[in-house]
């Protein structure tokens, strides 16, 4: 069974860097074609993807957030972290991992098939 | 980078009825792209990958068909369950999603 759960803190404050796990269970991101991305979802508001990190380390970042943003993953401990710095309350939300996996020969994109069930996270001004 | 945009924003259905949900690409995102059911309080859920298949446990009422740039979500007859807001995400270059089409009850 595949499950991710996410942590961090749920208030930060203007300016400070955020940090979250994703610490997940039932695959392994060292095998071919998987990965795990983050996604976010401001109160009321559509979703919006963040980052993706991959099996073979590739690491993908929204455009316009990319400045912002670094993911890293630990294969050993079965986790991802995404570090957001300069947090604005405009970043306040509710943040997600997903599982985001391809068929890398069949070049099938299989979806991101398996979420946690996230984690809110307020800025304060 | 790409953009999706969604059409309808919102669209108001009675159970039984038919929903056709349009996504379009700014530009090819060939076949990698999904769409998702979100319910308020709940994590999307994934319905349709690659385009057009269905995801695991997804009913047969759910399908997906395009390639490119124009991709349309159908759902065969709405269940009362199906109220919800649908996204649809692109994975092809600069991944994101769309701004959502929510289905509401008439």
């Amino acid at each position: 069974q595949v499950t991710l759960r996410e942590s961090g803190p749920a208030l930060v404050k203007r300016t400070q860097t955020l940090t979250l796990t994703c610490t997940f269970s039932g695959f392994s991101l060292s095998s071919s074609g998987m990965g795990v991305s983050w996604i976010r979802q401001p109160p009321g508001k559509a979703l919006e993807w963040l980052a993706r990190i991959d099996w073979d380390d590739d690491e993908f970042y929204s455009k316009s957030l990319k400045t912002r943003l670094s993911i890293s993953k630990d294969t050993s401990k079965n986790q991802v972290v995404l570090t957001m710095t300069n947090m604005d309350p405009m970043d306040t939300g509710t943040y997600y991992c997903a599982r985001d996996t391809v068929v890398v020969d069949a070049y099938q994109y299989n979806g991101m098939d398996v979420w946690g069930q996230g984690t809110t996270v307020t800025v304060s001004s | 980078e790409i953009l999706l945009t969604q059409s309808p924003a919102t669209v108001s259905l009675s159970p039984g009825e038919r929903a056709t949900l349009s996504c379009r690409a700014s530009e090819s995102v060939t076949s990698y792209l999904a769409w998702y059911q979100q319910k308020p309080g709940q994590a999307p859920r994934l319905l349709i990958y690659d385009g057009s298949k269905r995801a695991t446990g997804i009913p047969a009422r759910f399908s997906g068909s395009g390639a490119g740039t124009d991709f349309t979500l159908t759902i065969s007859s709405l269940e009362p369950e199906d109220f919800a807001v649908y996204y649809c995400h692109q994975r092809s270059n600069w991944p994101g999603f769309g701004p959502g089409t929510r289905v509401d009850v008439k």
